[in-house]
């Protein structure tokens, strides 16, 4: 199948900061990419939806101002988590999807631990 | 409004015995379902899933689910489990691929 990598794959920071994730597609083009959400014990949360060139579709109770993602090529999208605070410490995970509409497959990173001093 | 509801958080199997992962859903219009894998350090990796057509639905790595819209279920079936199946798996409901939503998992361990 293909392949998703993020990186880094764990990053530690201090509260007020920010943070940068990438996600890239290895070995497909990506013209849709999601970034999810995953808290202890708890199941993945959709965060947003970027497609390439264009910007992201947030999901109800995400900031959009906080959580920036940005997809300019169709192998490289960026999730920044910006001003990070405790709060913010969680598993961040992408996926992408390549062309051929809602029956492509997602295929997913293998997430970012991120946490928030 | 969709949701997925996986109510074993965590499952320990016997090698070589059967496995049944339970998986329940709500969803307005025609589900799309799937099965997914998480092993550490690893992404998820898509086991099977269900679009149309025959009920049951066969996998990879032995896996099978079966599609009962009478209870909303989709549950997870492997005849006999490998020391190497320890993993979370998650339930999943949308309209295709796109829009995914997520169960809370069930945590799979294998005793020897």
């Amino acid at each position: 199948g293909a392949v998703v990598s993020q990186h880094p794959s764990w990053v530690i920071c201090k509260s007020g900061t920010s943070v940068k994730i990438e996600c890239r597609s290895l070995d497909f083009q990506a013209t849709t990419m999601f970034w999810y959400r995953q808290f202890p014990k708890q199941s993945l949360m959709l965060m947003a939806t970027s497609n390439e060139g264009s910007k992201a579709t947030y999901e109800q109770g995400v900031e959009k101002d906080k959580f920036l993602i940005n997809h300019a090529s169709l192998t490289l999208s960026t999730l920044t988590v910006t001003s990070a605070h405790p709060e913010d410490s969680s598993f961040y995970i992408c996926s992408a999807t390549g062309t051929g509409g809602d029956n492509n497959e997602q295929f997913f990173g293998p997430g970012t631990r991120l946490t928030v001093l | 409004a969709q949701s997925v509801t996986q109510p074993d958080i965590h499952i320990t199997v016997s090698e070589g015995a059967s496995l049944e992962l339970r998986c329940n859903y709500s969803y307005g219009a025609t589900p799309y379902l799937f099965w997914y894998v998480q092993s550490p350090g690893q992404g998820l990796q898509l086991l099977l899933k269900y679009f149309s057509g025959d009920t049951l639905v066969q996998g990879i790595k032995g896996f099978e689910a079966e599609f009962k819209r009478s209870q909303s279920s989709f549950n997870l079936r492997k005849p006999s489990v490998h020391w190497s199946d320890a993993a979370e798996y998650f339930c999943a409901v949308g309209a295709g691929f796109q829009k995914l939503v997520f169960g809370t998992g069930t945590r799979l361990l294998v005793s020897p």
